[in-house]
């Protein structure tokens, strides 16, 4: 089962950019994360996020994320061509390890 | 973090036969998921594997398509039985991490295509 939808479905940008990348969910949340997927290849953890924190940074890229209107949002500032991947966030419930993820962002960054 | 290796990396198989896909952890974990991922989707959750007991198998997913095997903490198996073309999917393993801090890590997938 899909936890909610990501929005956009599929984003294209020029070099330099930021993307921004926009992650609904249903149920109560531990914490939430995203991960990035190069071409169907195993997925890479890029940000977790806890339910009690509001924001938070890493390199060129910030997540935000709004537990009363359960979305959180990704943000890649000054975007390069190496960014092109899909995008997916995954939500980690309070009982239970699974991950549920969402629909995915696919990005494109053109040079 | 846990490093997986993940086997086969691809295949090709022939419909109604059965493929066996390996995951070993370098670490000792408690919990190891098997996804799915249908071609252009999202990850979709198959299964939890706990050692020492049955998989949890999430709805829609049965135990006798999908048989999962957890013989100890850092060794696991799915396989795809009798599989039609509509099995064809990317099929990973992953691990949580022991730090809350940090996100799960994924085995590199395994490519199936049921001819």
């Amino acid at each position: 089962s899909q936890q909610g939808e990501e929005d956009p479905q599929a984003l294209s940008i020029q070099e330099g950019e930021n993307a921004t990348m926009n992650c609904s969910y249903k149920t109560s949340i531990n914490n939430l994360q995203w991960y990035r997927q190069n071409s169907g290849r195993g997925l890479v953890h890029l940000i977790l996020i806890r339910s009690n924190e509001r924001e938070k940074h890493s390199g060129r890229l910030r997540v935000t994320l709004d537990t009363s209107k359960k979305s959180s949002s990704l943000l890649i500032t000054a975007s390069r061509a190496a960014d092109t991947a899909s995008y997916f966030c995954a939500t980690k419930g309070n009982q239970g390890g699974k991950l549920i993820f969402g629909q995915g962002t696919e990005l494109s960054v053109k040079p | 973090s846990a490093v997986i290796s993940q086997k086969p990396s691809r295949d090709i198989c022939q419909r109604g036969t059965s493929l066996t896909i390996q995951c070993q952890v370098d670490s000792q974990v408690t919990m190891m998921f098997w996804y799915r991922q249908q071609p252009g989707q999202s990850l979709t959750l198959i299964a939890t594997a706990n050692q020492g007991s049955e998989a949890t198998y999430e709805s829609g997913f049965v135990i006798d398509k999908f048989p999962i095997s957890r013989p100890n903490l850092t060794f696991s198996t799915l396989t795809v039985s009798n599989m039609s073309p509509e099995d064809s999917s990317i099929y990973l393993c992953s691990v949580g991490s022991h730090r809350g801090s940090e996100g799960y890590t994924f085995g590199s997938g395994t490519r199936l295509t049921v001819v």
